[in-house]
């Protein structure tokens, strides 16, 4: 049973370029979170999506958007690039109606120069 | 705003010791306590969680006690193990009914052989 899937793994971007990440849920999931992991630093919410709807928003600027595909999988895209953008980009997902306990996929690396 | 207190920042004990973090919590909404663990490279990884409703829990060598009053929640590991050396997040829900996780600033544990 595969787990959270997220790609690219790696990626480095120019500052005000744009970026998208992709996130597949665990299977049988259907509600994905978001979060920024800056290094040294605990995970921080940026939004979660549920049938196909942001339900819940941190803390982060409009350049920070999402999307949820009717197959439960969910893109993250960061417009206008800051250096300050650069993190650990994590997708968690779980089930609507079981939701407490995230299911974390490995993170996006994402180095802005 | 919410906030996540989490110390100490780094641990080493000997294998066969016990360690313990601590965290408070700053939201009197919050009910809901997950602890994770985050190996170099990967995601986090829920190892136990904790309701607001209950005042400790326990699964093999990991438990985990809440204090409602004080705002204070604790991981406990015994006979730690080189295998447990990784960085330790806690993180408590924003407000209540919400699915949306502060995390603390992480303890990195290192058990020695």
């Amino acid at each position: 049973d595969a787990g959270v899937t997220q790609s690219p793994t790696h990626l480095i971007k120019t500052r005000g370029q744009q970026v998208t990440l992709r996130c597949s849920p665990k299977s049988g999931h259907d509600t994905v979170s978001w979060y920024q992991q800056a290094l040294g630093q605990g995970p921080q919410f940026i939004f979660q999506y549920y049938e196909e709807e942001e339900r819940q928003r941190g803390n982060f600027p409009d350049r920070f958007s999402g999307h949820q595909f009717p197959n439960y999988s969910s893109e993250l895209n960061v417009n206008a690039l800051l250096l300050g953008d650069s993190a650990l980009y994590l997708c968690a997902s779980s089930l609507a109606s079981a939701p407490y306990g995230y299911t974390f996929g490995s993170g996006t690396r994402l180095t802005v120069v | 705003g919410e906030n996540v207190e989490q110390h100490p920042s780094t641990l080493s004990v000997q294998e066969g010791d016990s360690a313990v973090i601590k965290c408070t919590y700053s939201d009197s909404a919050s009910n809901y306590f997950p602890w994770y663990k985050q190996e170099l490279g990967k995601g986090p990884q829920l190892i136990i969680d904790i309701r607001s409703n209950v005042g400790e829990k326990k699964d093999q060598r990991i438990a985990v006690t809440l204090n409602k009053t004080a705002k204070h929640f604790s991981l406990h590991i015994t006979e730690t193990q080189p295998e447990d050396s990784a960085v330790y997040f806690c993180a408590a829900s924003i407000g209540s009914g919400t699915y949306k996780y502060i995390f603390g600033t992480g303890t990195r544990l290192k058990v020695l052989a």
